[in-house]
């Protein structure tokens, strides 16, 4: 079953403009990690934030994770044509077996 | 460094078929992950392998699904019989020291079982 349910289920926004992604989770959590995947390819991992962790940037990336909400959200800042990919995240939970659980991504267009 | 490595990157089959998928993690890796994508169930973990023994099978969906990790380095998803209802994309990932940690992705088999 699928852990993370990603918001919304697309975002098409120009070029220049900031993309917020929403993620809600269920159960604990370890950690939440963001991945990107473009069009034909595998995903990529972009960032990882611990439980204890409430906000993380990386370059244009910033991540928050609110816990008590069991939801995350990550900010692309000044956007790229680039950038046009589904973006999925994924939780990894406190017990129990290792693996992540994704959610259903985010796809994202940025019009140029 | 190379990254993860799957062949065939398309198979198209006729249901019925045996059908191998393969997979090389990154050197170093100590935990490989296949998972399957559908539009429709998005992406599944299948199975997953710490220092190639399996640990979790648990998403295997049927019988006809099988896993094997012969050494460090090689990796093969089989399904057999296949049937069209196996029509996916199916991704290999490794991971190192921690199966909680970030993952690195292989671009995928996408299979069409006809």
């Amino acid at each position: 079953s699928q852990q993370g349910e990603e918001d919304p289920q697309a975002l098409s926004i120009q070029e220049g403009e900031n993309a917020t992604m929403n993620c809600s989770y269920k159960t604990s959590i370890n950690n939440l990690q963001w991945y990107r995947q473009n069009s034909g390819r595998g995903l990529v991992h972009l960032i990882l934030i611990r439980s204890n962790e409430r906000e993380k940037h990386s370059g244009r990336l910033r991540v928050t994770l609110d816990t008590s909400k069991k939801s995350s959200s990550l900010l692309i800042t000044a956007s790229r044509a680039a950038d046009t990919a589904s973006y999925f995240c994924a939780t990894a939970g406190r017990g129990g077996a290792d693996g992540l659980t994704f959610g259903k991504g985010t796809h994202l267009i940025i019009q140029p | 460094d190379a990254g993860v490595i799957q062949s065939p990157r398309h198979e198209v089959t006729e249901m019925g078929q045996e059908v191998t998928l393969r997979c090389k993690p990154i050197s170093g890796h100590d935990y490989l992950f296949w998972y399957r994508q559908t539009m429709m169930r998005g992406l599944e973990l299948l199975i997953y392998f710490n220092n190639n023994v399996p640990i979790d099978d648990s998403g295997m969906p049927e019988d006809r699904f099988s896993a094997k990790m012969p050494n460090a380095s090689f990796s093969t998803l089989k399904i057999q019989p296949s049937e069209p209802r196996d029509s996916a994309v199916y991704f290999c990932a490794s991971s190192t020291r921690t199966g909680r940690g970030a993952q690195h992705f292989g671009d995928g088999t996408r299979l069409s079982i006809l």
